[in-house]
């Protein structure tokens, strides 16, 4: 079943924070954060694994609450460069398929 | 740095025709996916390679679309025939093992008029 993420688009100026996220009605096992530019392939972010790790990737961190099955990424102090769809992308119990969302399209304007 | 690897990057066909879609992935990655992306969607899998061995596929409209990755290493999606509603961007991406970090090549976007 596919994730759902929120919101759908987002809007923001250079150096503004944004928090993108990713809920699922099963239980997952691992969620995977990923970044697409127009026009090009996506470009793997993080993975967080059960057990509510938090993980950061310079001015980009994920936190996984496994008891509510939701996932959060947070984009501090934006850069430009931050543009793009970002996709969660959820693997349930047991099985061994990723199942991606519907995508967060992102706007940094200067 | 190693990347995934595909070809053609762009195909443009007709109704009935068979297509062919070619990737590389990154040397020692055991597992191998398709994907599916639609304009303004997210991937979708198609199949899962872990080695030579398919470990998903049910996704794939077995009626025309076929994957093989016959030795483990590089692999072959094709259509036959096409369809209109094939029109879409085919991923194809590699990780060094099940549920790890997926790396995706550049793609091939398919036209079918």
């Amino acid at each position: 079943q596919q994730p759902v993420q929120s919101p759908q688009a987002v809007i923001l100026r250079e150096g503004e924070d944004a928090v993108i996220n990713c809920s699922s009605s099963k239980a997952l096992y691992s969620v995977h954060w990923y970044r697409q530019k127009h026009g090009e392939a996506p470009v793997f972010l993080m993975i967080l694994l059960k057990g509510g790790e938090q993980k950061g990737h310079e001015k980009i961190s994920a936190s996984f609450n496994e008891k509510k099955q939701q996932s959060s990424l947070y984009l501090t102090a934006s850069q430009l460069s931050y543009s793009g769809t970002y996709f969660c992308g959820t693997a349930i119990q047991g099985a061994q398929k990723l199942v991606f969302g519907q995508g967060t399209r992102l706007t940094i304007n200067p | 740095e190693a990347e995934v690897a595909q070809s053609p990057r762009y195909k443009i066909t007709e109704k009935s025709q068979a297509v062919a879609f070619w990737c590389d992935p990154i040397s020692g990655h055991a597992t191998l996916y398709w994907y599916r992306q639609i304009l303004g969607q997210g991937p979708e899998l198609l199949v899962q390679f872990q080695d030579e061995s398919v470990v998903d596929d049910s996704q794939l409209p077995k009626d025309r679309f076929s994957a093989e990755r016959l030795k483990g290493v590089d692999s072959t999606l094709k259509i036959q025939p096409a369809e209109l509603g094939d029109s879409a961007m085919y991923l194809c991406a590699s990780s060094q093992m099940d549920r790890g970090a997926q790396y995706f090549g550049p793609g091939t976007r398919l036209l079918v008029l």
